[in-house]
């Protein structure tokens, strides 16, 4: 079945740790993307990539870096993390023509840095 | 610019009620519109989108919005509310930046619907 998977879904984890949150999907889609979304609060893009070995930042700037090496998979990591860097992340794919495609959504990895 | 407003962070309807959440959206160019579901400690869902072939959009769970011009506006509605609508609901626009197509999301609607 075509569905986009993240992993861990929830991860608490202290200050200076490094961090990857793991996004895949298999709905043969070559647009990802990264979100982060804090309680009540609206979705941020902070990263995207139309296709391997593309990557750009998004509009909110964040310390996390990603990398597109297969079509598939789209990590997020953090090398140093701190509290600031507590919130929810979403991972989305999309293809299609450009401004009609819909954006297909993971279930999030909610992260807790102490 | 593209952007988004929803009015009303939080909106509560008895079961059975009528459903309606706002949204509002600027933009300099023609609009697509999508609205998007949350539940609890899960991802976003499309309910539904706009894309200019018809301005009232029906989508899934009995869910429709109607794309109004003239009044810069997308509300999202639903005759008759259910206890499994409770869920927190985005309304997002897609426009193109440097060749790339983005989502500008609201705030976010927190729907509760009571006995």
């Amino acid at each position: 079945e075509a569905d986009i998977y993240q992993t861990p879904r929830y991860l608490v984890i202290g200050t200076g740790k490094k961090i990857t949150l793991e996004c895949s999907q298999t709905m043969g889609h070559d647009k990802m993307y990264w979100y982060q979304q804090d309680p009540g609060m609206e979705l941020h893009l902070i990263h995207y990539s139309y296709g391997v070995n593309s990557t750009e930042k998004g509009d909110l700037s964040s310390e996390s870096t990603v990398s597109r090496i297969r079509t598939e998979h789209f990590p997020l990591t953090l090398e140093s993390a701190r509290p600031s860097h507590t919130s929810q992340y979403l991972c989305a794919s999309s293809g299609g023509h450009m401004t009609q495609e819909t954006q297909y959504f993971g279930p999030g990895t909610r992260l807790l840095v102490l | 610019a593209q952007s988004v407003t929803q009015l009303g962070s939080h909106v509560s309807v008895s079961e059975g009620a009528l459903v309606l959440l706002r949204c509002n959206y600027s933009s300099s160019v023609p609009p697509y519109l999508f609205w998007y579901v949350q539940y609890p400690n899960q991802g976003l869902q499309l309910l539904l989108k706009y894309t200019s072939a018809a301005t009232l959009v029906k989508g899934i769970n009995g869910f429709e919005a109607e794309f109004k011009k003239s009044e810069t506006s997308f509300h999202l509605t639903k005759p008759s509310a259910h206890m499994s609508d409770a869920a927190e609901y985005f309304c997002a626009v897609s426009y193109i930046s440097g060749g790339y197509n983005k989502l500008i999301f609201g705030a976010g609607t927190r729907l509760a619907v009571h006995p």
